[in-house]
């Protein structure tokens, strides 16, 4: 497509369910990575993918969140044992180059709002 | 760490009055890029404007410009003649060069109203 795809836009879950969050990037765009908004905040830096690996996991706030990518395209976010903290729009960016520029910004998708009941 | 800071929470404009958004941002690096993301209900980050840091010409795309003032560390964003469709949040975002650049920063945004 022409722009980055994130499905679902909205869910709605349980606390305790796991939730699984997909993102298509821009077809040929090598890095991809995933950012949380809560409330009345800014975009909060989740992971970093170059390709299938993620070189940079540290935003990822606990071990029950988990990301992968594959075939260097489509990557899922899943979050397990869902919190209400949990509760935030998911958003994802890709980029053509590994480093970001001023001329290879990343471009973001729409998100996924997440609420967690 | 790098960190940015939008001290507006909130602004107005009156429909083709030119308004002025405030960031400032803290870094130790020399180089690096600055970006404006808007952000309108439908939630999907719109790419504004970007400059680098060693460009001292201000970058400007149609009604937006920005007063980038390296040394004060402050990036702010005008926009001219502003339209309805300006009615958005705005997020300032920061960029090291080189390393680990992949990372964009964010502030925490100004909700800017546009009234007719």
């Amino acid at each position: 497509g022409a722009g980055v795809s994130q499905s679902p836009s909205n869910k709605v879950t349980e606390k305790g369910k796991d939730v699984e969050l997909r993102c298509d990037p821009i077809s040929g765009h090598t890095a991809l990575y995933w950012y949380r908004q809560s409330l009345g905040q800014g975009l909060e830096f989740l992971i970093y993918f170059q390709g299938n690996s993620a070189p940079d996991k540290s935003g990822l706030p606990s071990d029950r969140f988990s990301a992968e990518r594959t075939g260097g395209s489509v990557s899922t976010l899943t979050i397990q044992r869902t919190q209400q903290e949990d509760s935030a729009v998911y958003l994802c960016a890709s980029s053509l180059g590994r480093q970001v520029t001023s001329n290879q910004p990343q471009h973001f998708g729409d998100g996924t709002r997440l609420s967690i009941l | 760490a790098q960190t940015v800071t939008q001290s507006q929470p909130e602004m107005s404009v009156q429909e083709a009055e030119t308004v002025t958004l405030s960031c400032t941002y803290d870094t130790s690096e020399s180089d690096y890029y600055l970006f404006w993301y808007k952000q309108p209900p439908s939630r999907q980050m719109i790419l504004v404007i970007r400059q680098e840091a060693y460009k001292q010409q201000n970058a400007t795309e149609n009604r937006f410009s920005v007063n980038f003032q390296k040394a004060a560390k402050s990036f702010s964003l005008k926009i001219s003649d502003s339209q309805l469709g300006d009615a958005a949040m705005y997020f300032c975002a920061y960029t090291m060069s080189g390393g680990s650049n992949y990372k964009l920063t964010f502030g925490k945004g100004t909700l800017l109203t546009v009234n007719p």
